[in-house]
């Protein structure tokens, strides 16, 4: 039971450069969630997916796209990533509950350069 | 939108020394979680509190929630070394389907 697993772990960008950040699940949860960290920001919600087939924006989602494929999985894409998108990326899952824990990948650290 | 503010963002105490982080929230929330994030780590759940006033207790760690529900605290005594890392909270507004974390409470303890 692998919880959440995100990939890639670390991933290094050129300005413009597009790419896909992995998030799947296997704890058969309605709710996942993509938060970025940033020193002395704490964690910013950028998109999430209440359940299968809806997606809606969190507090910054600007230069982000993402893509709820089925239960298990929602990957989030930068189109054209820049070095403010430099940042370590979490995804989390929860069941959908309203008093429910969210459980979180190991993260992505992108950095833009 | 909603705003969850943390305070202090950092705090460094001797082992032993107590210490308490603080959370505030602009909207009332129907719950508050409490997470701990070691460094280079991931955040891991430790608690959630869902009724005006509620106190928890686990070993150490004392969480509290506001009569209000827009405030909340976490306090540890006698902190240990093992209470390395940053604490955030996180809340619901009531009727909604996201969940704000708040700003952190990165904390270091000298041996």
């Amino acid at each position: 039971n692998a919880g959440v697993t995100q990939t890639p772990k670390f991933q290094v960008l050129k300005t413009g450069q597009s790419m896909t950040l992995q998030c799947a699940q296997d704890m058969n949860h309605n709710s996942m969630y993509w938060y970025r960290q940033d020193p002395g920001m704490g964690l910013r919600l950028i998109y999430y997916s209440a359940s299968e087939g809806t997606t809606d924006k969190g507090e910054v989602p600007n230069g982000y796209n993402v893509s709820r494929l089925n239960k298990r999985e929602f990957s989030l894409r930068l189109e054209s990533a820049a070095p403010s998108q430099t940042s370590v990326y979490f995804c989390a899952s929860l069941s959908g509950a309203r008093n429910t824990e969210a459980f979180f990948g190991q993260g992505t650290r992108l950095t833009v350069v | 939108g909603q705003q969850v503010m943390q305070i202090p963002q950092y705090q460094h105490v001797q082992e032993g020394e107590d210490f308490t982080t603080y959370c505030n929230s602009s909207t009332t929330l129907s719950n508050i979680q409490w997470y701990k994030q070691r460094p280079g780590g991931h955040p891991v759940f430790l608690i959630q509190l869902v009724k005006s006033g509620e106190v928890k207790k686990q070993k150490r760690l004392t969480f509290q929630f506001g009569e209000a529900k827009k405030n909340s605290s976490l306090h540890i005594t006698a902190t240990q070394t093992t209470d390395v890392g940053t604490y955030f909270c996180a809340g619901r507004g009531t009727g909604a389907n996201n969940l704000f974390f708040g700003t952190g409470t990165r904390l270091t303890v000298i041996p």
